[in-house]
């Protein structure tokens, strides 16, 4: 009963480096989200898929990129990190219509990332 | 454009006192979404509530309830019986069903609640 699951939980980073943050998720949904989370600031949506191969930017997108290749698993990447990029990252998934659960929105646990 | 406000940034109650989160929303669409989630000190976001458009009902799950106006644009969560394990940051979300749209899933800012012994 996984849901949602994100790798790494922590990570500590140098300004500059790059990381790539994992979502994979076992409900097969259509769609996947990348948030960031800041004190005061609420979620906040950086980039978002609504199928494999398909991307799109969110609220937040500068200084991230996203790939979806396949339909379970959404990649978050930091090409050179910034100390701003400092953040509590939520992946999230939700398959659309007016099921049960469609349109909720699965979030994972979070990744507490820190660039120094 | 969508918009989700939780006016009450932070609340403290003491335990056993009954507690209302308000959350009023702007949107232009007649089919949405509302939802109410849960992060507790530990972090996850944990879902409680999905509410569509056309459902007005009150829903009442064990000591939580939730309200839905659409006269007043209100969807507001109450807590009876408070205990500390409440205490969390609760988020009202509004979404859409339009998928064209960046403002697809709004969320409000949040209120954070304290539940004292």
């Amino acid at each position: 009963n996984a849901g949602v699951t994100q790798t790494p939980k922590f990570r500590v980073l140098k300004t500059g480096q790059s990381m790539t943050l994992l979502c994979a998720q076992d409900m097969n949904h259509e769609y996947m989200y990348w948030y960031r989370q800041d004190p005061g600031m609420g979620l906040r949506l950086i980039h978002y898929s609504v199928g494999e191969g398909t991307t799109a930017k969110g609220e937040v997108p500068d200084g991230y990129n996203v790939s979806r290749l396949k339909k379970q698993n959404f990649l978050l990447g930091l090409e050179s990190a910034a100390p701003s990029q400092t953040s509590v990252y939520f992946c999230a998934s939700s398959s659309p219509g007016t099921g049960v659960s469609g349109n909720t929105i699965y979030f994972g646990e979070g990744s507490w990332l820190t660039v120094v | 454009a969508q918009k989700v406000t939780q006016a009450q940034t932070e609340i403290s109650v003491v335990e056993k006192e009954d507690v209302t989160l308000d959350c009023v929303y702007e949107t232009r669409d007649t089919t949405y979404y509302l939802f109410w989630y849960k992060q507790p000190p530990s972090g996850e976001l944990v879902f409680l509530i999905r509410r569509n458009s056309f459902d007005e009902q009150n829903e009442i799950s064990g000591r939580y309830s939730w309200n839905f106006q659409k006269s007043t644009s209100s969807f507001n969560f109450t807590i009876t019986a408070s205990q500390v394990v409440d205490s969390a940051v609760y988020f009202c979300a509004l979404s859409t069903l339009l998928w064209d749209r960046d403002d697809k899933i709004i969320f409000g800012k949040g209120t954070r609640l304290h539940i004292l012994p």
